[in-house]
């Protein structure tokens, strides 16, 4: 059972646009939301947080939106650059476990 | 700040032999440090949780005697895969949080070939 649903396996943006990718979860129990970056061959790099009491949080390009009564959250990225291209993981943690359960990915590229 | 270093970064290795991974956070104490596995083209799947100075906990499905953390202490978890076999080629990659944080930064990967 995937907990954490990245229904969008690829994503392609013109540079300045908007980048929108999507996360659904079904565990009630998360509390808290994470958007890592991945390069191939690479750890993934933290990008954005966010917690359950909030339904928005900003970092210079990055926003993160949560929903918790449709369980979605989204990352936005404006404007896209071509140096934003990498795999977009979404993950969920449950109050008190610190284990992160991650979705499947967004492929995002960014066409110059 | 919140640096993971992961070593090393690649490793070959015969079928039948052990093979050591370490994980170090540089700059911060780590009571938790996560391990994942990640196959071509999938998502991270935890295999353990380990805690400075306790056993580790794993994940269903995972051997835990042929997959051997160590967490000796608040920068270092080691995994050791025992024996490694062909099917244990994979991208192995570990995590490691700060105390009272919940974000948690990750090391760059070691990438296991077993032949």
């Amino acid at each position: 059972d995937q907990q954490v649903k990245q229904n969008s396996p690829s994503l392609s943006v013109q540079e300045g646009r908007i980048s929108i990718l999507n996360c659904d979860y079904t565990n009630s129990m998360f509390d808290y939301f994470l958007w890592y970056k991945k390069y191939p061959a690479e750890g993934p790099t933290f990008l954005i947080s966010i917690s359950s009491i909030k339904d928005k949080n900003e970092d210079g390009r990055f926003t993160v939106f949560l929903n918790k009564s449709a369980k979605h959250l989204s990352l936005h990225i404006v404007p896209s650059q071509p140096g934003d291209s990498a795999v977009y993981f979404c993950a969920a943690s449950a109050s008190g476990t610190y284990k992160y359960i991650f979705g499947t990915g967004t492929r995002l590229k960014v066409l110059a | 700040g919140a640096v993971v270093s992961q070593h090393p970064s690649r490793v070959i290795c015969k079928s039948g032999t052990s093979v050591k991974i370490e994980c170090r956070s540089l700059d911060f104490q780590a009571t938790t440090m996560f391990w994942y596995r990640q196959f071509p083209k999938q998502s991270l799947m935890l295999m353990a949780t380990s805690n400075e100075g306790s056993k580790a906990t794993y994940e269903q499905g995972v051997e835990k005697d042929k997959f051997l953390i160590n967490h000796a202490s608040l920068t270092l978890s080691t995994l050791t895969v025992t024996s490694a076999h062909p099917e244990d080629s994979s991208f192995y990659i570990c995590s490691a949080r700060p105390q009272h944080t919940r974000e948690a930064f990750f090391g760059q990967g070691t990438r296991l070939t077993v032949v």
